[in-house]
């Protein structure tokens, strides 16, 4: 159990919907990432947040937003859902900015139908 | 051509087997390299964090960062069909907001 918990596990949604991903991150972790992976498909960084300031942003589209609560947990909202936003998003959590190890959550499978 | 190289695969090998995984790279200024494991539907597990060059061991694992070559690997001693899964690379650079370049995985599959 790498300690980051995602919220739910699954979601099955309709095309034009909007929802939100929720990730708790390690306790003492300063810094939350989301990522995307498509089946079969290698790791899409889409951004990073530290202590509720983002950081960087990857290839996330505009219709995605997130942000970083003052208690550090994470929600990445996704709006206006076309079938190819079907993927597995990833939250990972590490203590420092950069340089520390990233412990990633099981994930969120979204589908859109 | 891709800042981090890595095999897809699948890598299939007998049971008790020693496995070689490697990446290769292009920018030299990655210094942190990590190797992550990933089950079917499962988060990417750390298996090994590794500064700079030299070897690193753990257990049955052994990261290896060769920075003159711009090559990395893991080995697996003693494969067991448990092992089968994708192994990630991954590397960054020293205290930047340069994040974080993947490689795009090696499927491995032991077979018993």
């Amino acid at each position: 159990d790498s300690g980051v918990t995602q919220t739910p596990k699954h979601l099955i949604t309709a095309t034009g919907q909007r929802v939100t991903l929720r990730c708790s991150p390690r306790s003492g972790d300063l810094s939350v990432y989301w990522y995307q992976q498509s089946l079969d498909q290698g790791l899409q960084f889409l951004i990073h947040y530290y202590n509720g300031e983002e950081r960087a942003k990857g290839n996330i589209l505009e219709r995605f937003s997130a942000q970083q609560f003052p208690d550090l947990h994470s929600e990445l909202n996704l709006s206006s859902l076309e079938l190819g936003d079907s993927a597995l998003y990833f939250c990972a959590s590490s203590v420092g900015q950069h340089n520390s190890p990233l412990h990633f959550g099981n994930g969120t499978r979204l589908t859109v139908t | 051509q891709k800042e981090v190289e890595q095999d897809p695969g699948p890598l299939s090998v007998p049971e008790g087997a020693i496995v070689s995984l490697n990446c290769t790279y292009s920018n030299s200024a990655f210094q942190y390299f990590m190797w992550y494991r990933q089950y079917s539907r499962k988060g990417p597990e750390l298996l090994m964090y590794t500064y700079s060059s030299g070897n690193k061991e753990d257990g049955r694992f052994t990261a290896q960062v060769d920075k003159s070559s711009k090559y990395i690997s893991l080995f697996i001693r003693d494969s067991q069909p448990s092992d089968s899964a994708t192994y990630l690379c991954a590397m960054e650079v020293q205290d930047s907001n340069y994040q974080l370049i993947w490689g795009a995985g090696t499927k491995l599959i032991i077979k018993p």
